[in-house]
């Protein structure tokens, strides 16, 4: 199956730093990405879309400009949490989207990227 | 937002039995699909059914879907220590899938 990779798997900040999240899809071209956010015991949120070569979309209550997409290539969408708090520290999820399976748009998930700020 | 909820939260049982869940969701859909997540990872795609379709097997599991009570069950038979994990659904709404994920179910098998 298709492949989607999150570099760093997991990271630890000070309060006030940025952090970078990648998103990469492997073995496919993806030009839409989604980006979640899962806090523990709770489930996936979706936090934007992403599309490759535009703006991304986000869900109502998610800032745009606390949480920055860039979704530069076909094969690579980031997530930069600007100034990081202590209640940013969550579960980041990416998803890349592709047509393989016989017209039906289906999603591959990252593994995920654990984020504490201190 | 959330649009499915799924019941119950949690579930308990040993290895050998079938472990049922259930997700409810409000809109119309183009598929529902069912996820796995161990504890800390990220989510394993286990089966998808479209809004056409009433009943769909994959190997030990199974999954119904109602669109007139906009609810769907995942039936996991013959349950495994392995099969532990959280179980969620997820809606596919709109032309971009977009993902709506229901709450999740907490699946512990025990030997």
């Amino acid at each position: 199956g298709a492949v989607v990779s999150q570099h760093p798997s997991w990271v630890i900040c000070k309060s006030g730093t940025s952090v970078k999240i990648e998103c990469r899809s492997l073995d496919f071209q993806a030009t839409t990405m989604f980006w979640y956010r899962q806090f523990p015991k709770q489930s996936l949120m979706l936090m934007a879309t992403s599309n490759e070569g535009s703006k991304a979309t986000y869900e109502q209550g998610v800032e745009k400009d606390k949480f920055l997409i860039n979704h530069a290539s076909l094969t690579l969408s980031t997530l930069t949490v600007t100034s990081a708090h202590p209640e940013d520290s969550s579960f980041y999820i990416c998803s890349a989207r592709s047509e393989r399976l016989a017209g039906v748009v289906t999603q591959y998930f990252g593994p995920g990227t654990r984020l504490l700020v201190l | 937002s959330q649009q499915g909820e799924e019941d119950p939260q949690a579930l308990s049982i040993q290895e050998g039995e079938n472990a049922t869940m259930n997700c409810s969701y409000k809109t119309s859909i183009n598929n529902l699909q069912w996820y796995r997540q161990n504890s800390g990872r990220g989510l394993v795609h286990l089966i998808l059914i479209r809004s056409n379709e009433r009943e769909k097997h994959s190997g030990r599991l199974r999954v119904t879907l109602d669109t007139s009570k906009k609810s769907s069950s995942l039936l996991i038979t013959a349950s495994r220590a392995a099969d532990t994990a959280s179980y969620f659904c997820a809606t596919d709404e709109d032309s971009w899938g977009k993902l709506q994920f229901g709450a999740g179910t907490q699946v512990v098998v025990t030997p």
